[in-house]
């Protein structure tokens, strides 16, 4: 079955360091997105891409990148890690999003910033 | 810009009563609208949608929700809710632009 997945699922990082989240799906979607979740305020859009060499900021781009050099992958990197990042990251793709807007989205990853 | 408001962060309810979870949004042109479902340590899921046709829309486990324009609403409801719904629930609109607008989720807690 097809399926998306991220990696890793927590992870622990100190202030300054770059991290990496990776996001793996085998829809073969065109369109991916990043989310982050935090309580109170929902999901909150970070980037996203329309297919390859696509990308655009979402809501909350600040001090994030993404970039994608394939269909299946879309890794979202925290330059220089601050405490305000932690928190749930959620990739979701969808095939349709022009007509419909119909998200699958990945299990998460929990990144805690010390 | 669009926005996507639920007035109840929690609602705590009795396991068989009935449910409504609220969602407003702010739109002027047409929408789709969404709901999707978080259990426990899990990803969000589609729970149902509107695109067109009847408002009245409903899900294979019991959910329905309602699409009502002049009040720009897309409310959630259930008769009989089961522990096993318990979960967090968000709405979601998608209008002209491309991407998908969350509001910030109520958890429905069901208690035996």
């Amino acid at each position: 079955d097809a399926e998306i997945t991220q990696s890793p699922r927590h992870k622990i990082t100190e202030t300054g360091r770059q991290v990496t989240l990776a996001c793996h799906q085998t829809w073969n979607h065109n369109n991916m997105f990043w989310y982050r979740q935090d309580l109170g305020h929902g999901l909150r859009l970070i980037h996203y891409s329309y297919g390859v060499q696509d990308t655009n900021k979402g809501e909350v781009s600040d001090g994030y990148s993404v970039s994608r050099s394939n269909t299946e992958d879309l890794p979202l990197t925290l330059e220089s890690a601050a405490s305000s990042q932690t928190s749930v990251y959620f990739c979701a793709s969808s095939g349709d999003i022009r007509n419909t807007g119909e998200l699958f989205f990945g299990e998460g990853s929990r990144l805690t910033v010390l | 810009a669009q926005s996507v408001t639920q007035l109840d962060s929690q609602v705590p309810v009795f396991e068989e009563a009935p449910v409504e979870l609220r969602c407003n949004y702010s739109s002027s042109v047409s929408v789709y609208l969404f709901w999707y479902v978080q259990y426990p340590n899990q990803g969000l899921q589609l729970l149902l949608k509107y695109l067109s046709g009847s408002t009245l829309v409903e899900s294979i486990n019991g959910f329905e929700a309602e699409f009502n324009k002049s009040q720009t609403s897309f409310h959630l409801r259930k008769p009989s809710v089961h522990i096993s719904d318990t979960a967090e629930y968000f709405c979601a609109v998608k209008g002209s632009s491309y991407k998908l607008i969350f509001g910030s989720g109520t958890r429905l807690l069901v208690r035996p």
